[in-house]
Formats: structure tokens, C-alpha cells, sequence
């Protein structure tokens, strides 16, 4: 089955700073979508970004951008130019067949 | 209405209750899904309906069971729950590009805290 993987469950950033969350998964398929989720305190989660495995090309979205890396398996997502509103739990996913998502990372902007 | 609703946002049930949750989807997508969240560990899959037929069920223990009557509402039945069944419940649904296969976007309801006493 496939697994995804967030190794920090906390982070912070300054307001108007960049912050970088990872993600890596496993799977053995070669065409899959990741996901990038955001879930405000208010509980409705939210797509961030999204990435279509065989485009080399990174997703951006304004101020979000991930850094997909194939070979390692892995999906950052880049927060560039912080704001208050951004502070959330963010979830990596992978899809196929299903989504499966990771544990989350707990994402605090400090003004 | 928009989006994904799901009611009640908040529910709190004893172990030999039957509850149910509800879930409407006002999207015209045509999968919907069950997923339950706890603390500090990856969302978990229960349940997946494309075209109203269930495509996947997880293992999920038989004290949950879904019920999709159409494409724009989802239920799940509770009996007989464990106080380790408490968490939130989110519904979300899609519209796949074929039977099972998600290539696009989740749109979640806020989901249903339990609570199971």
C-alpha cells in the first residue's frame, strides 16, 4: 500500500518569510497526482496545489509552489511571503486508485 | 446550499446507540468518501462510492456501515461503537475520470466530531 509520509509535525514562520514542508511516499506506480491540503481551524480542508506525476515541469500556485521530486520520491510545498491566514494544518496526499494522506504538519505564522 | 454539508457537526453517542451521519454533495460529482481523521495520524480511507456502487471499504470494522442511496448523499450507520471510534469524520467527494480513479481534486465537508462514551 502506498504510504505518505510528513516528518514534521510542527512548523513555524515569521510573517512575510518562507517555510517548506515535506513530504515523500512510496509506491511503486509511475502515474499517480499529489495533493497538497489545507485544513484551517474551522475544519474544512482545502486544496492547496496539486501535481500530475508525469509533468516535470513544479505546480505553482501564487504564493505556493512544491519542488516534485520523482526519482526520490518526495513533494515539498513552499510558502513564500507567509501570511497570518496561512497558519493551518497542511496534508501531503497521493493518489491513484484512492488518496492517501499524511499525518499532517502543523504550520504557525508568527506576526 | 454549496459544496459538501455534513450534519450533525457534533455528536455524542453511547456505546449501545445507533446514530447515523449524513453527507450531501451539491456538486454533481459522482464519487464520495468516507474518511476519518484522529489526532496526529494520517487521514484513514473507510469508504469509497463511485457511481453509487462502493469501490473499496478498508477493513473498516462492521460497526460502521455507509449507505449511498444517489450520487449527492452518503451515510454512515453507527452501532455498537468503541470510545476508540471517536473522532472527526469527513465526507468528501469527487468526480473521477474513470471507476476508482482519482486524478482530481477532494472537496471535504467540515465533518462530524464523535464522541463515544
Amino acid at each position: 500500500a502506498q504510504t505518505v509520509t510528513q516528518s514534521q509535525p510542527e512548523m513555524s514562520v515569521q510573517e512575510a518569510e518562507t517555510v517548506t514542508l515535506s513530504c515523500t511516499y512510496d509506491t511503486s506506480e509511475s502515474d499517480y497526482y499529489l495533493f497538497w491540503y489545507k485544513q484551517p481551524p474551522s475544519r474544512q480542508m482545502i486544496l492547496v496545489i496539486r501535481q500530475e506525476a508525469y509533468k516535470q515541469q513544479n505546480a505553482t500556485e501564487n504564493r505556493f509552489s512544491v519542488n516534485f521530486q520523482k526519482a526520490a520520491k518526495s513533494f515539498s510545498l513552499k510558502i513564500s511571503d507567509s501570511q497570518l491566514g496561512d497558519a493551518a494544518m497542511y496534508f501531503c496526499a497521493y493518489a491513484d486508485n484512492d488518496m492517501r494522506f499524511g499525518a499532517g504538519t502543523r504550520l504557525t505564522v508568527k506576526p | 446550499e454549496t459544496g459538501v454539508t455534513q450534519t450533525p457537526r457534533h455528536l455524542v453517542m453511547g456505546m449501545t446507540n445507533k446514530k447515523s451521519l449524513k453527507c450531501e454533495q451539491h456538486l454533481g460529482h459522482n464519487a464520495m468518501y468516507w474518511y476519518k481523521q484522529s489526532a496526529k495520524k494520517p487521514l484513514e480511507l473507510m469508504f469509497v462510492y463511485s457511481l453509487e456502487e462502493r469501490v473499496e471499504n478498508n477493513s473498516v470494522p462492521s460497526r460502521f456501515s455507509p449507505e449511498c442511496p444517489n450520487s449527492s448523499h452518503l451515510f454512515l450507520h453507527l452501532h455498537t461503537l468503541q470510545p476508540e471510534d471517536s473522532a472527526l469524520y469527513l465526507c468528501a467527494s469527487s468526480q473521477d475520470a474513470g471507476r476508482g480513479e482519482i486524478t482530481g481534486e477532494l472537496f471535504f465537508g467540515e465533518g462530524s466530531r464523535l464522541t463515544v462514551l
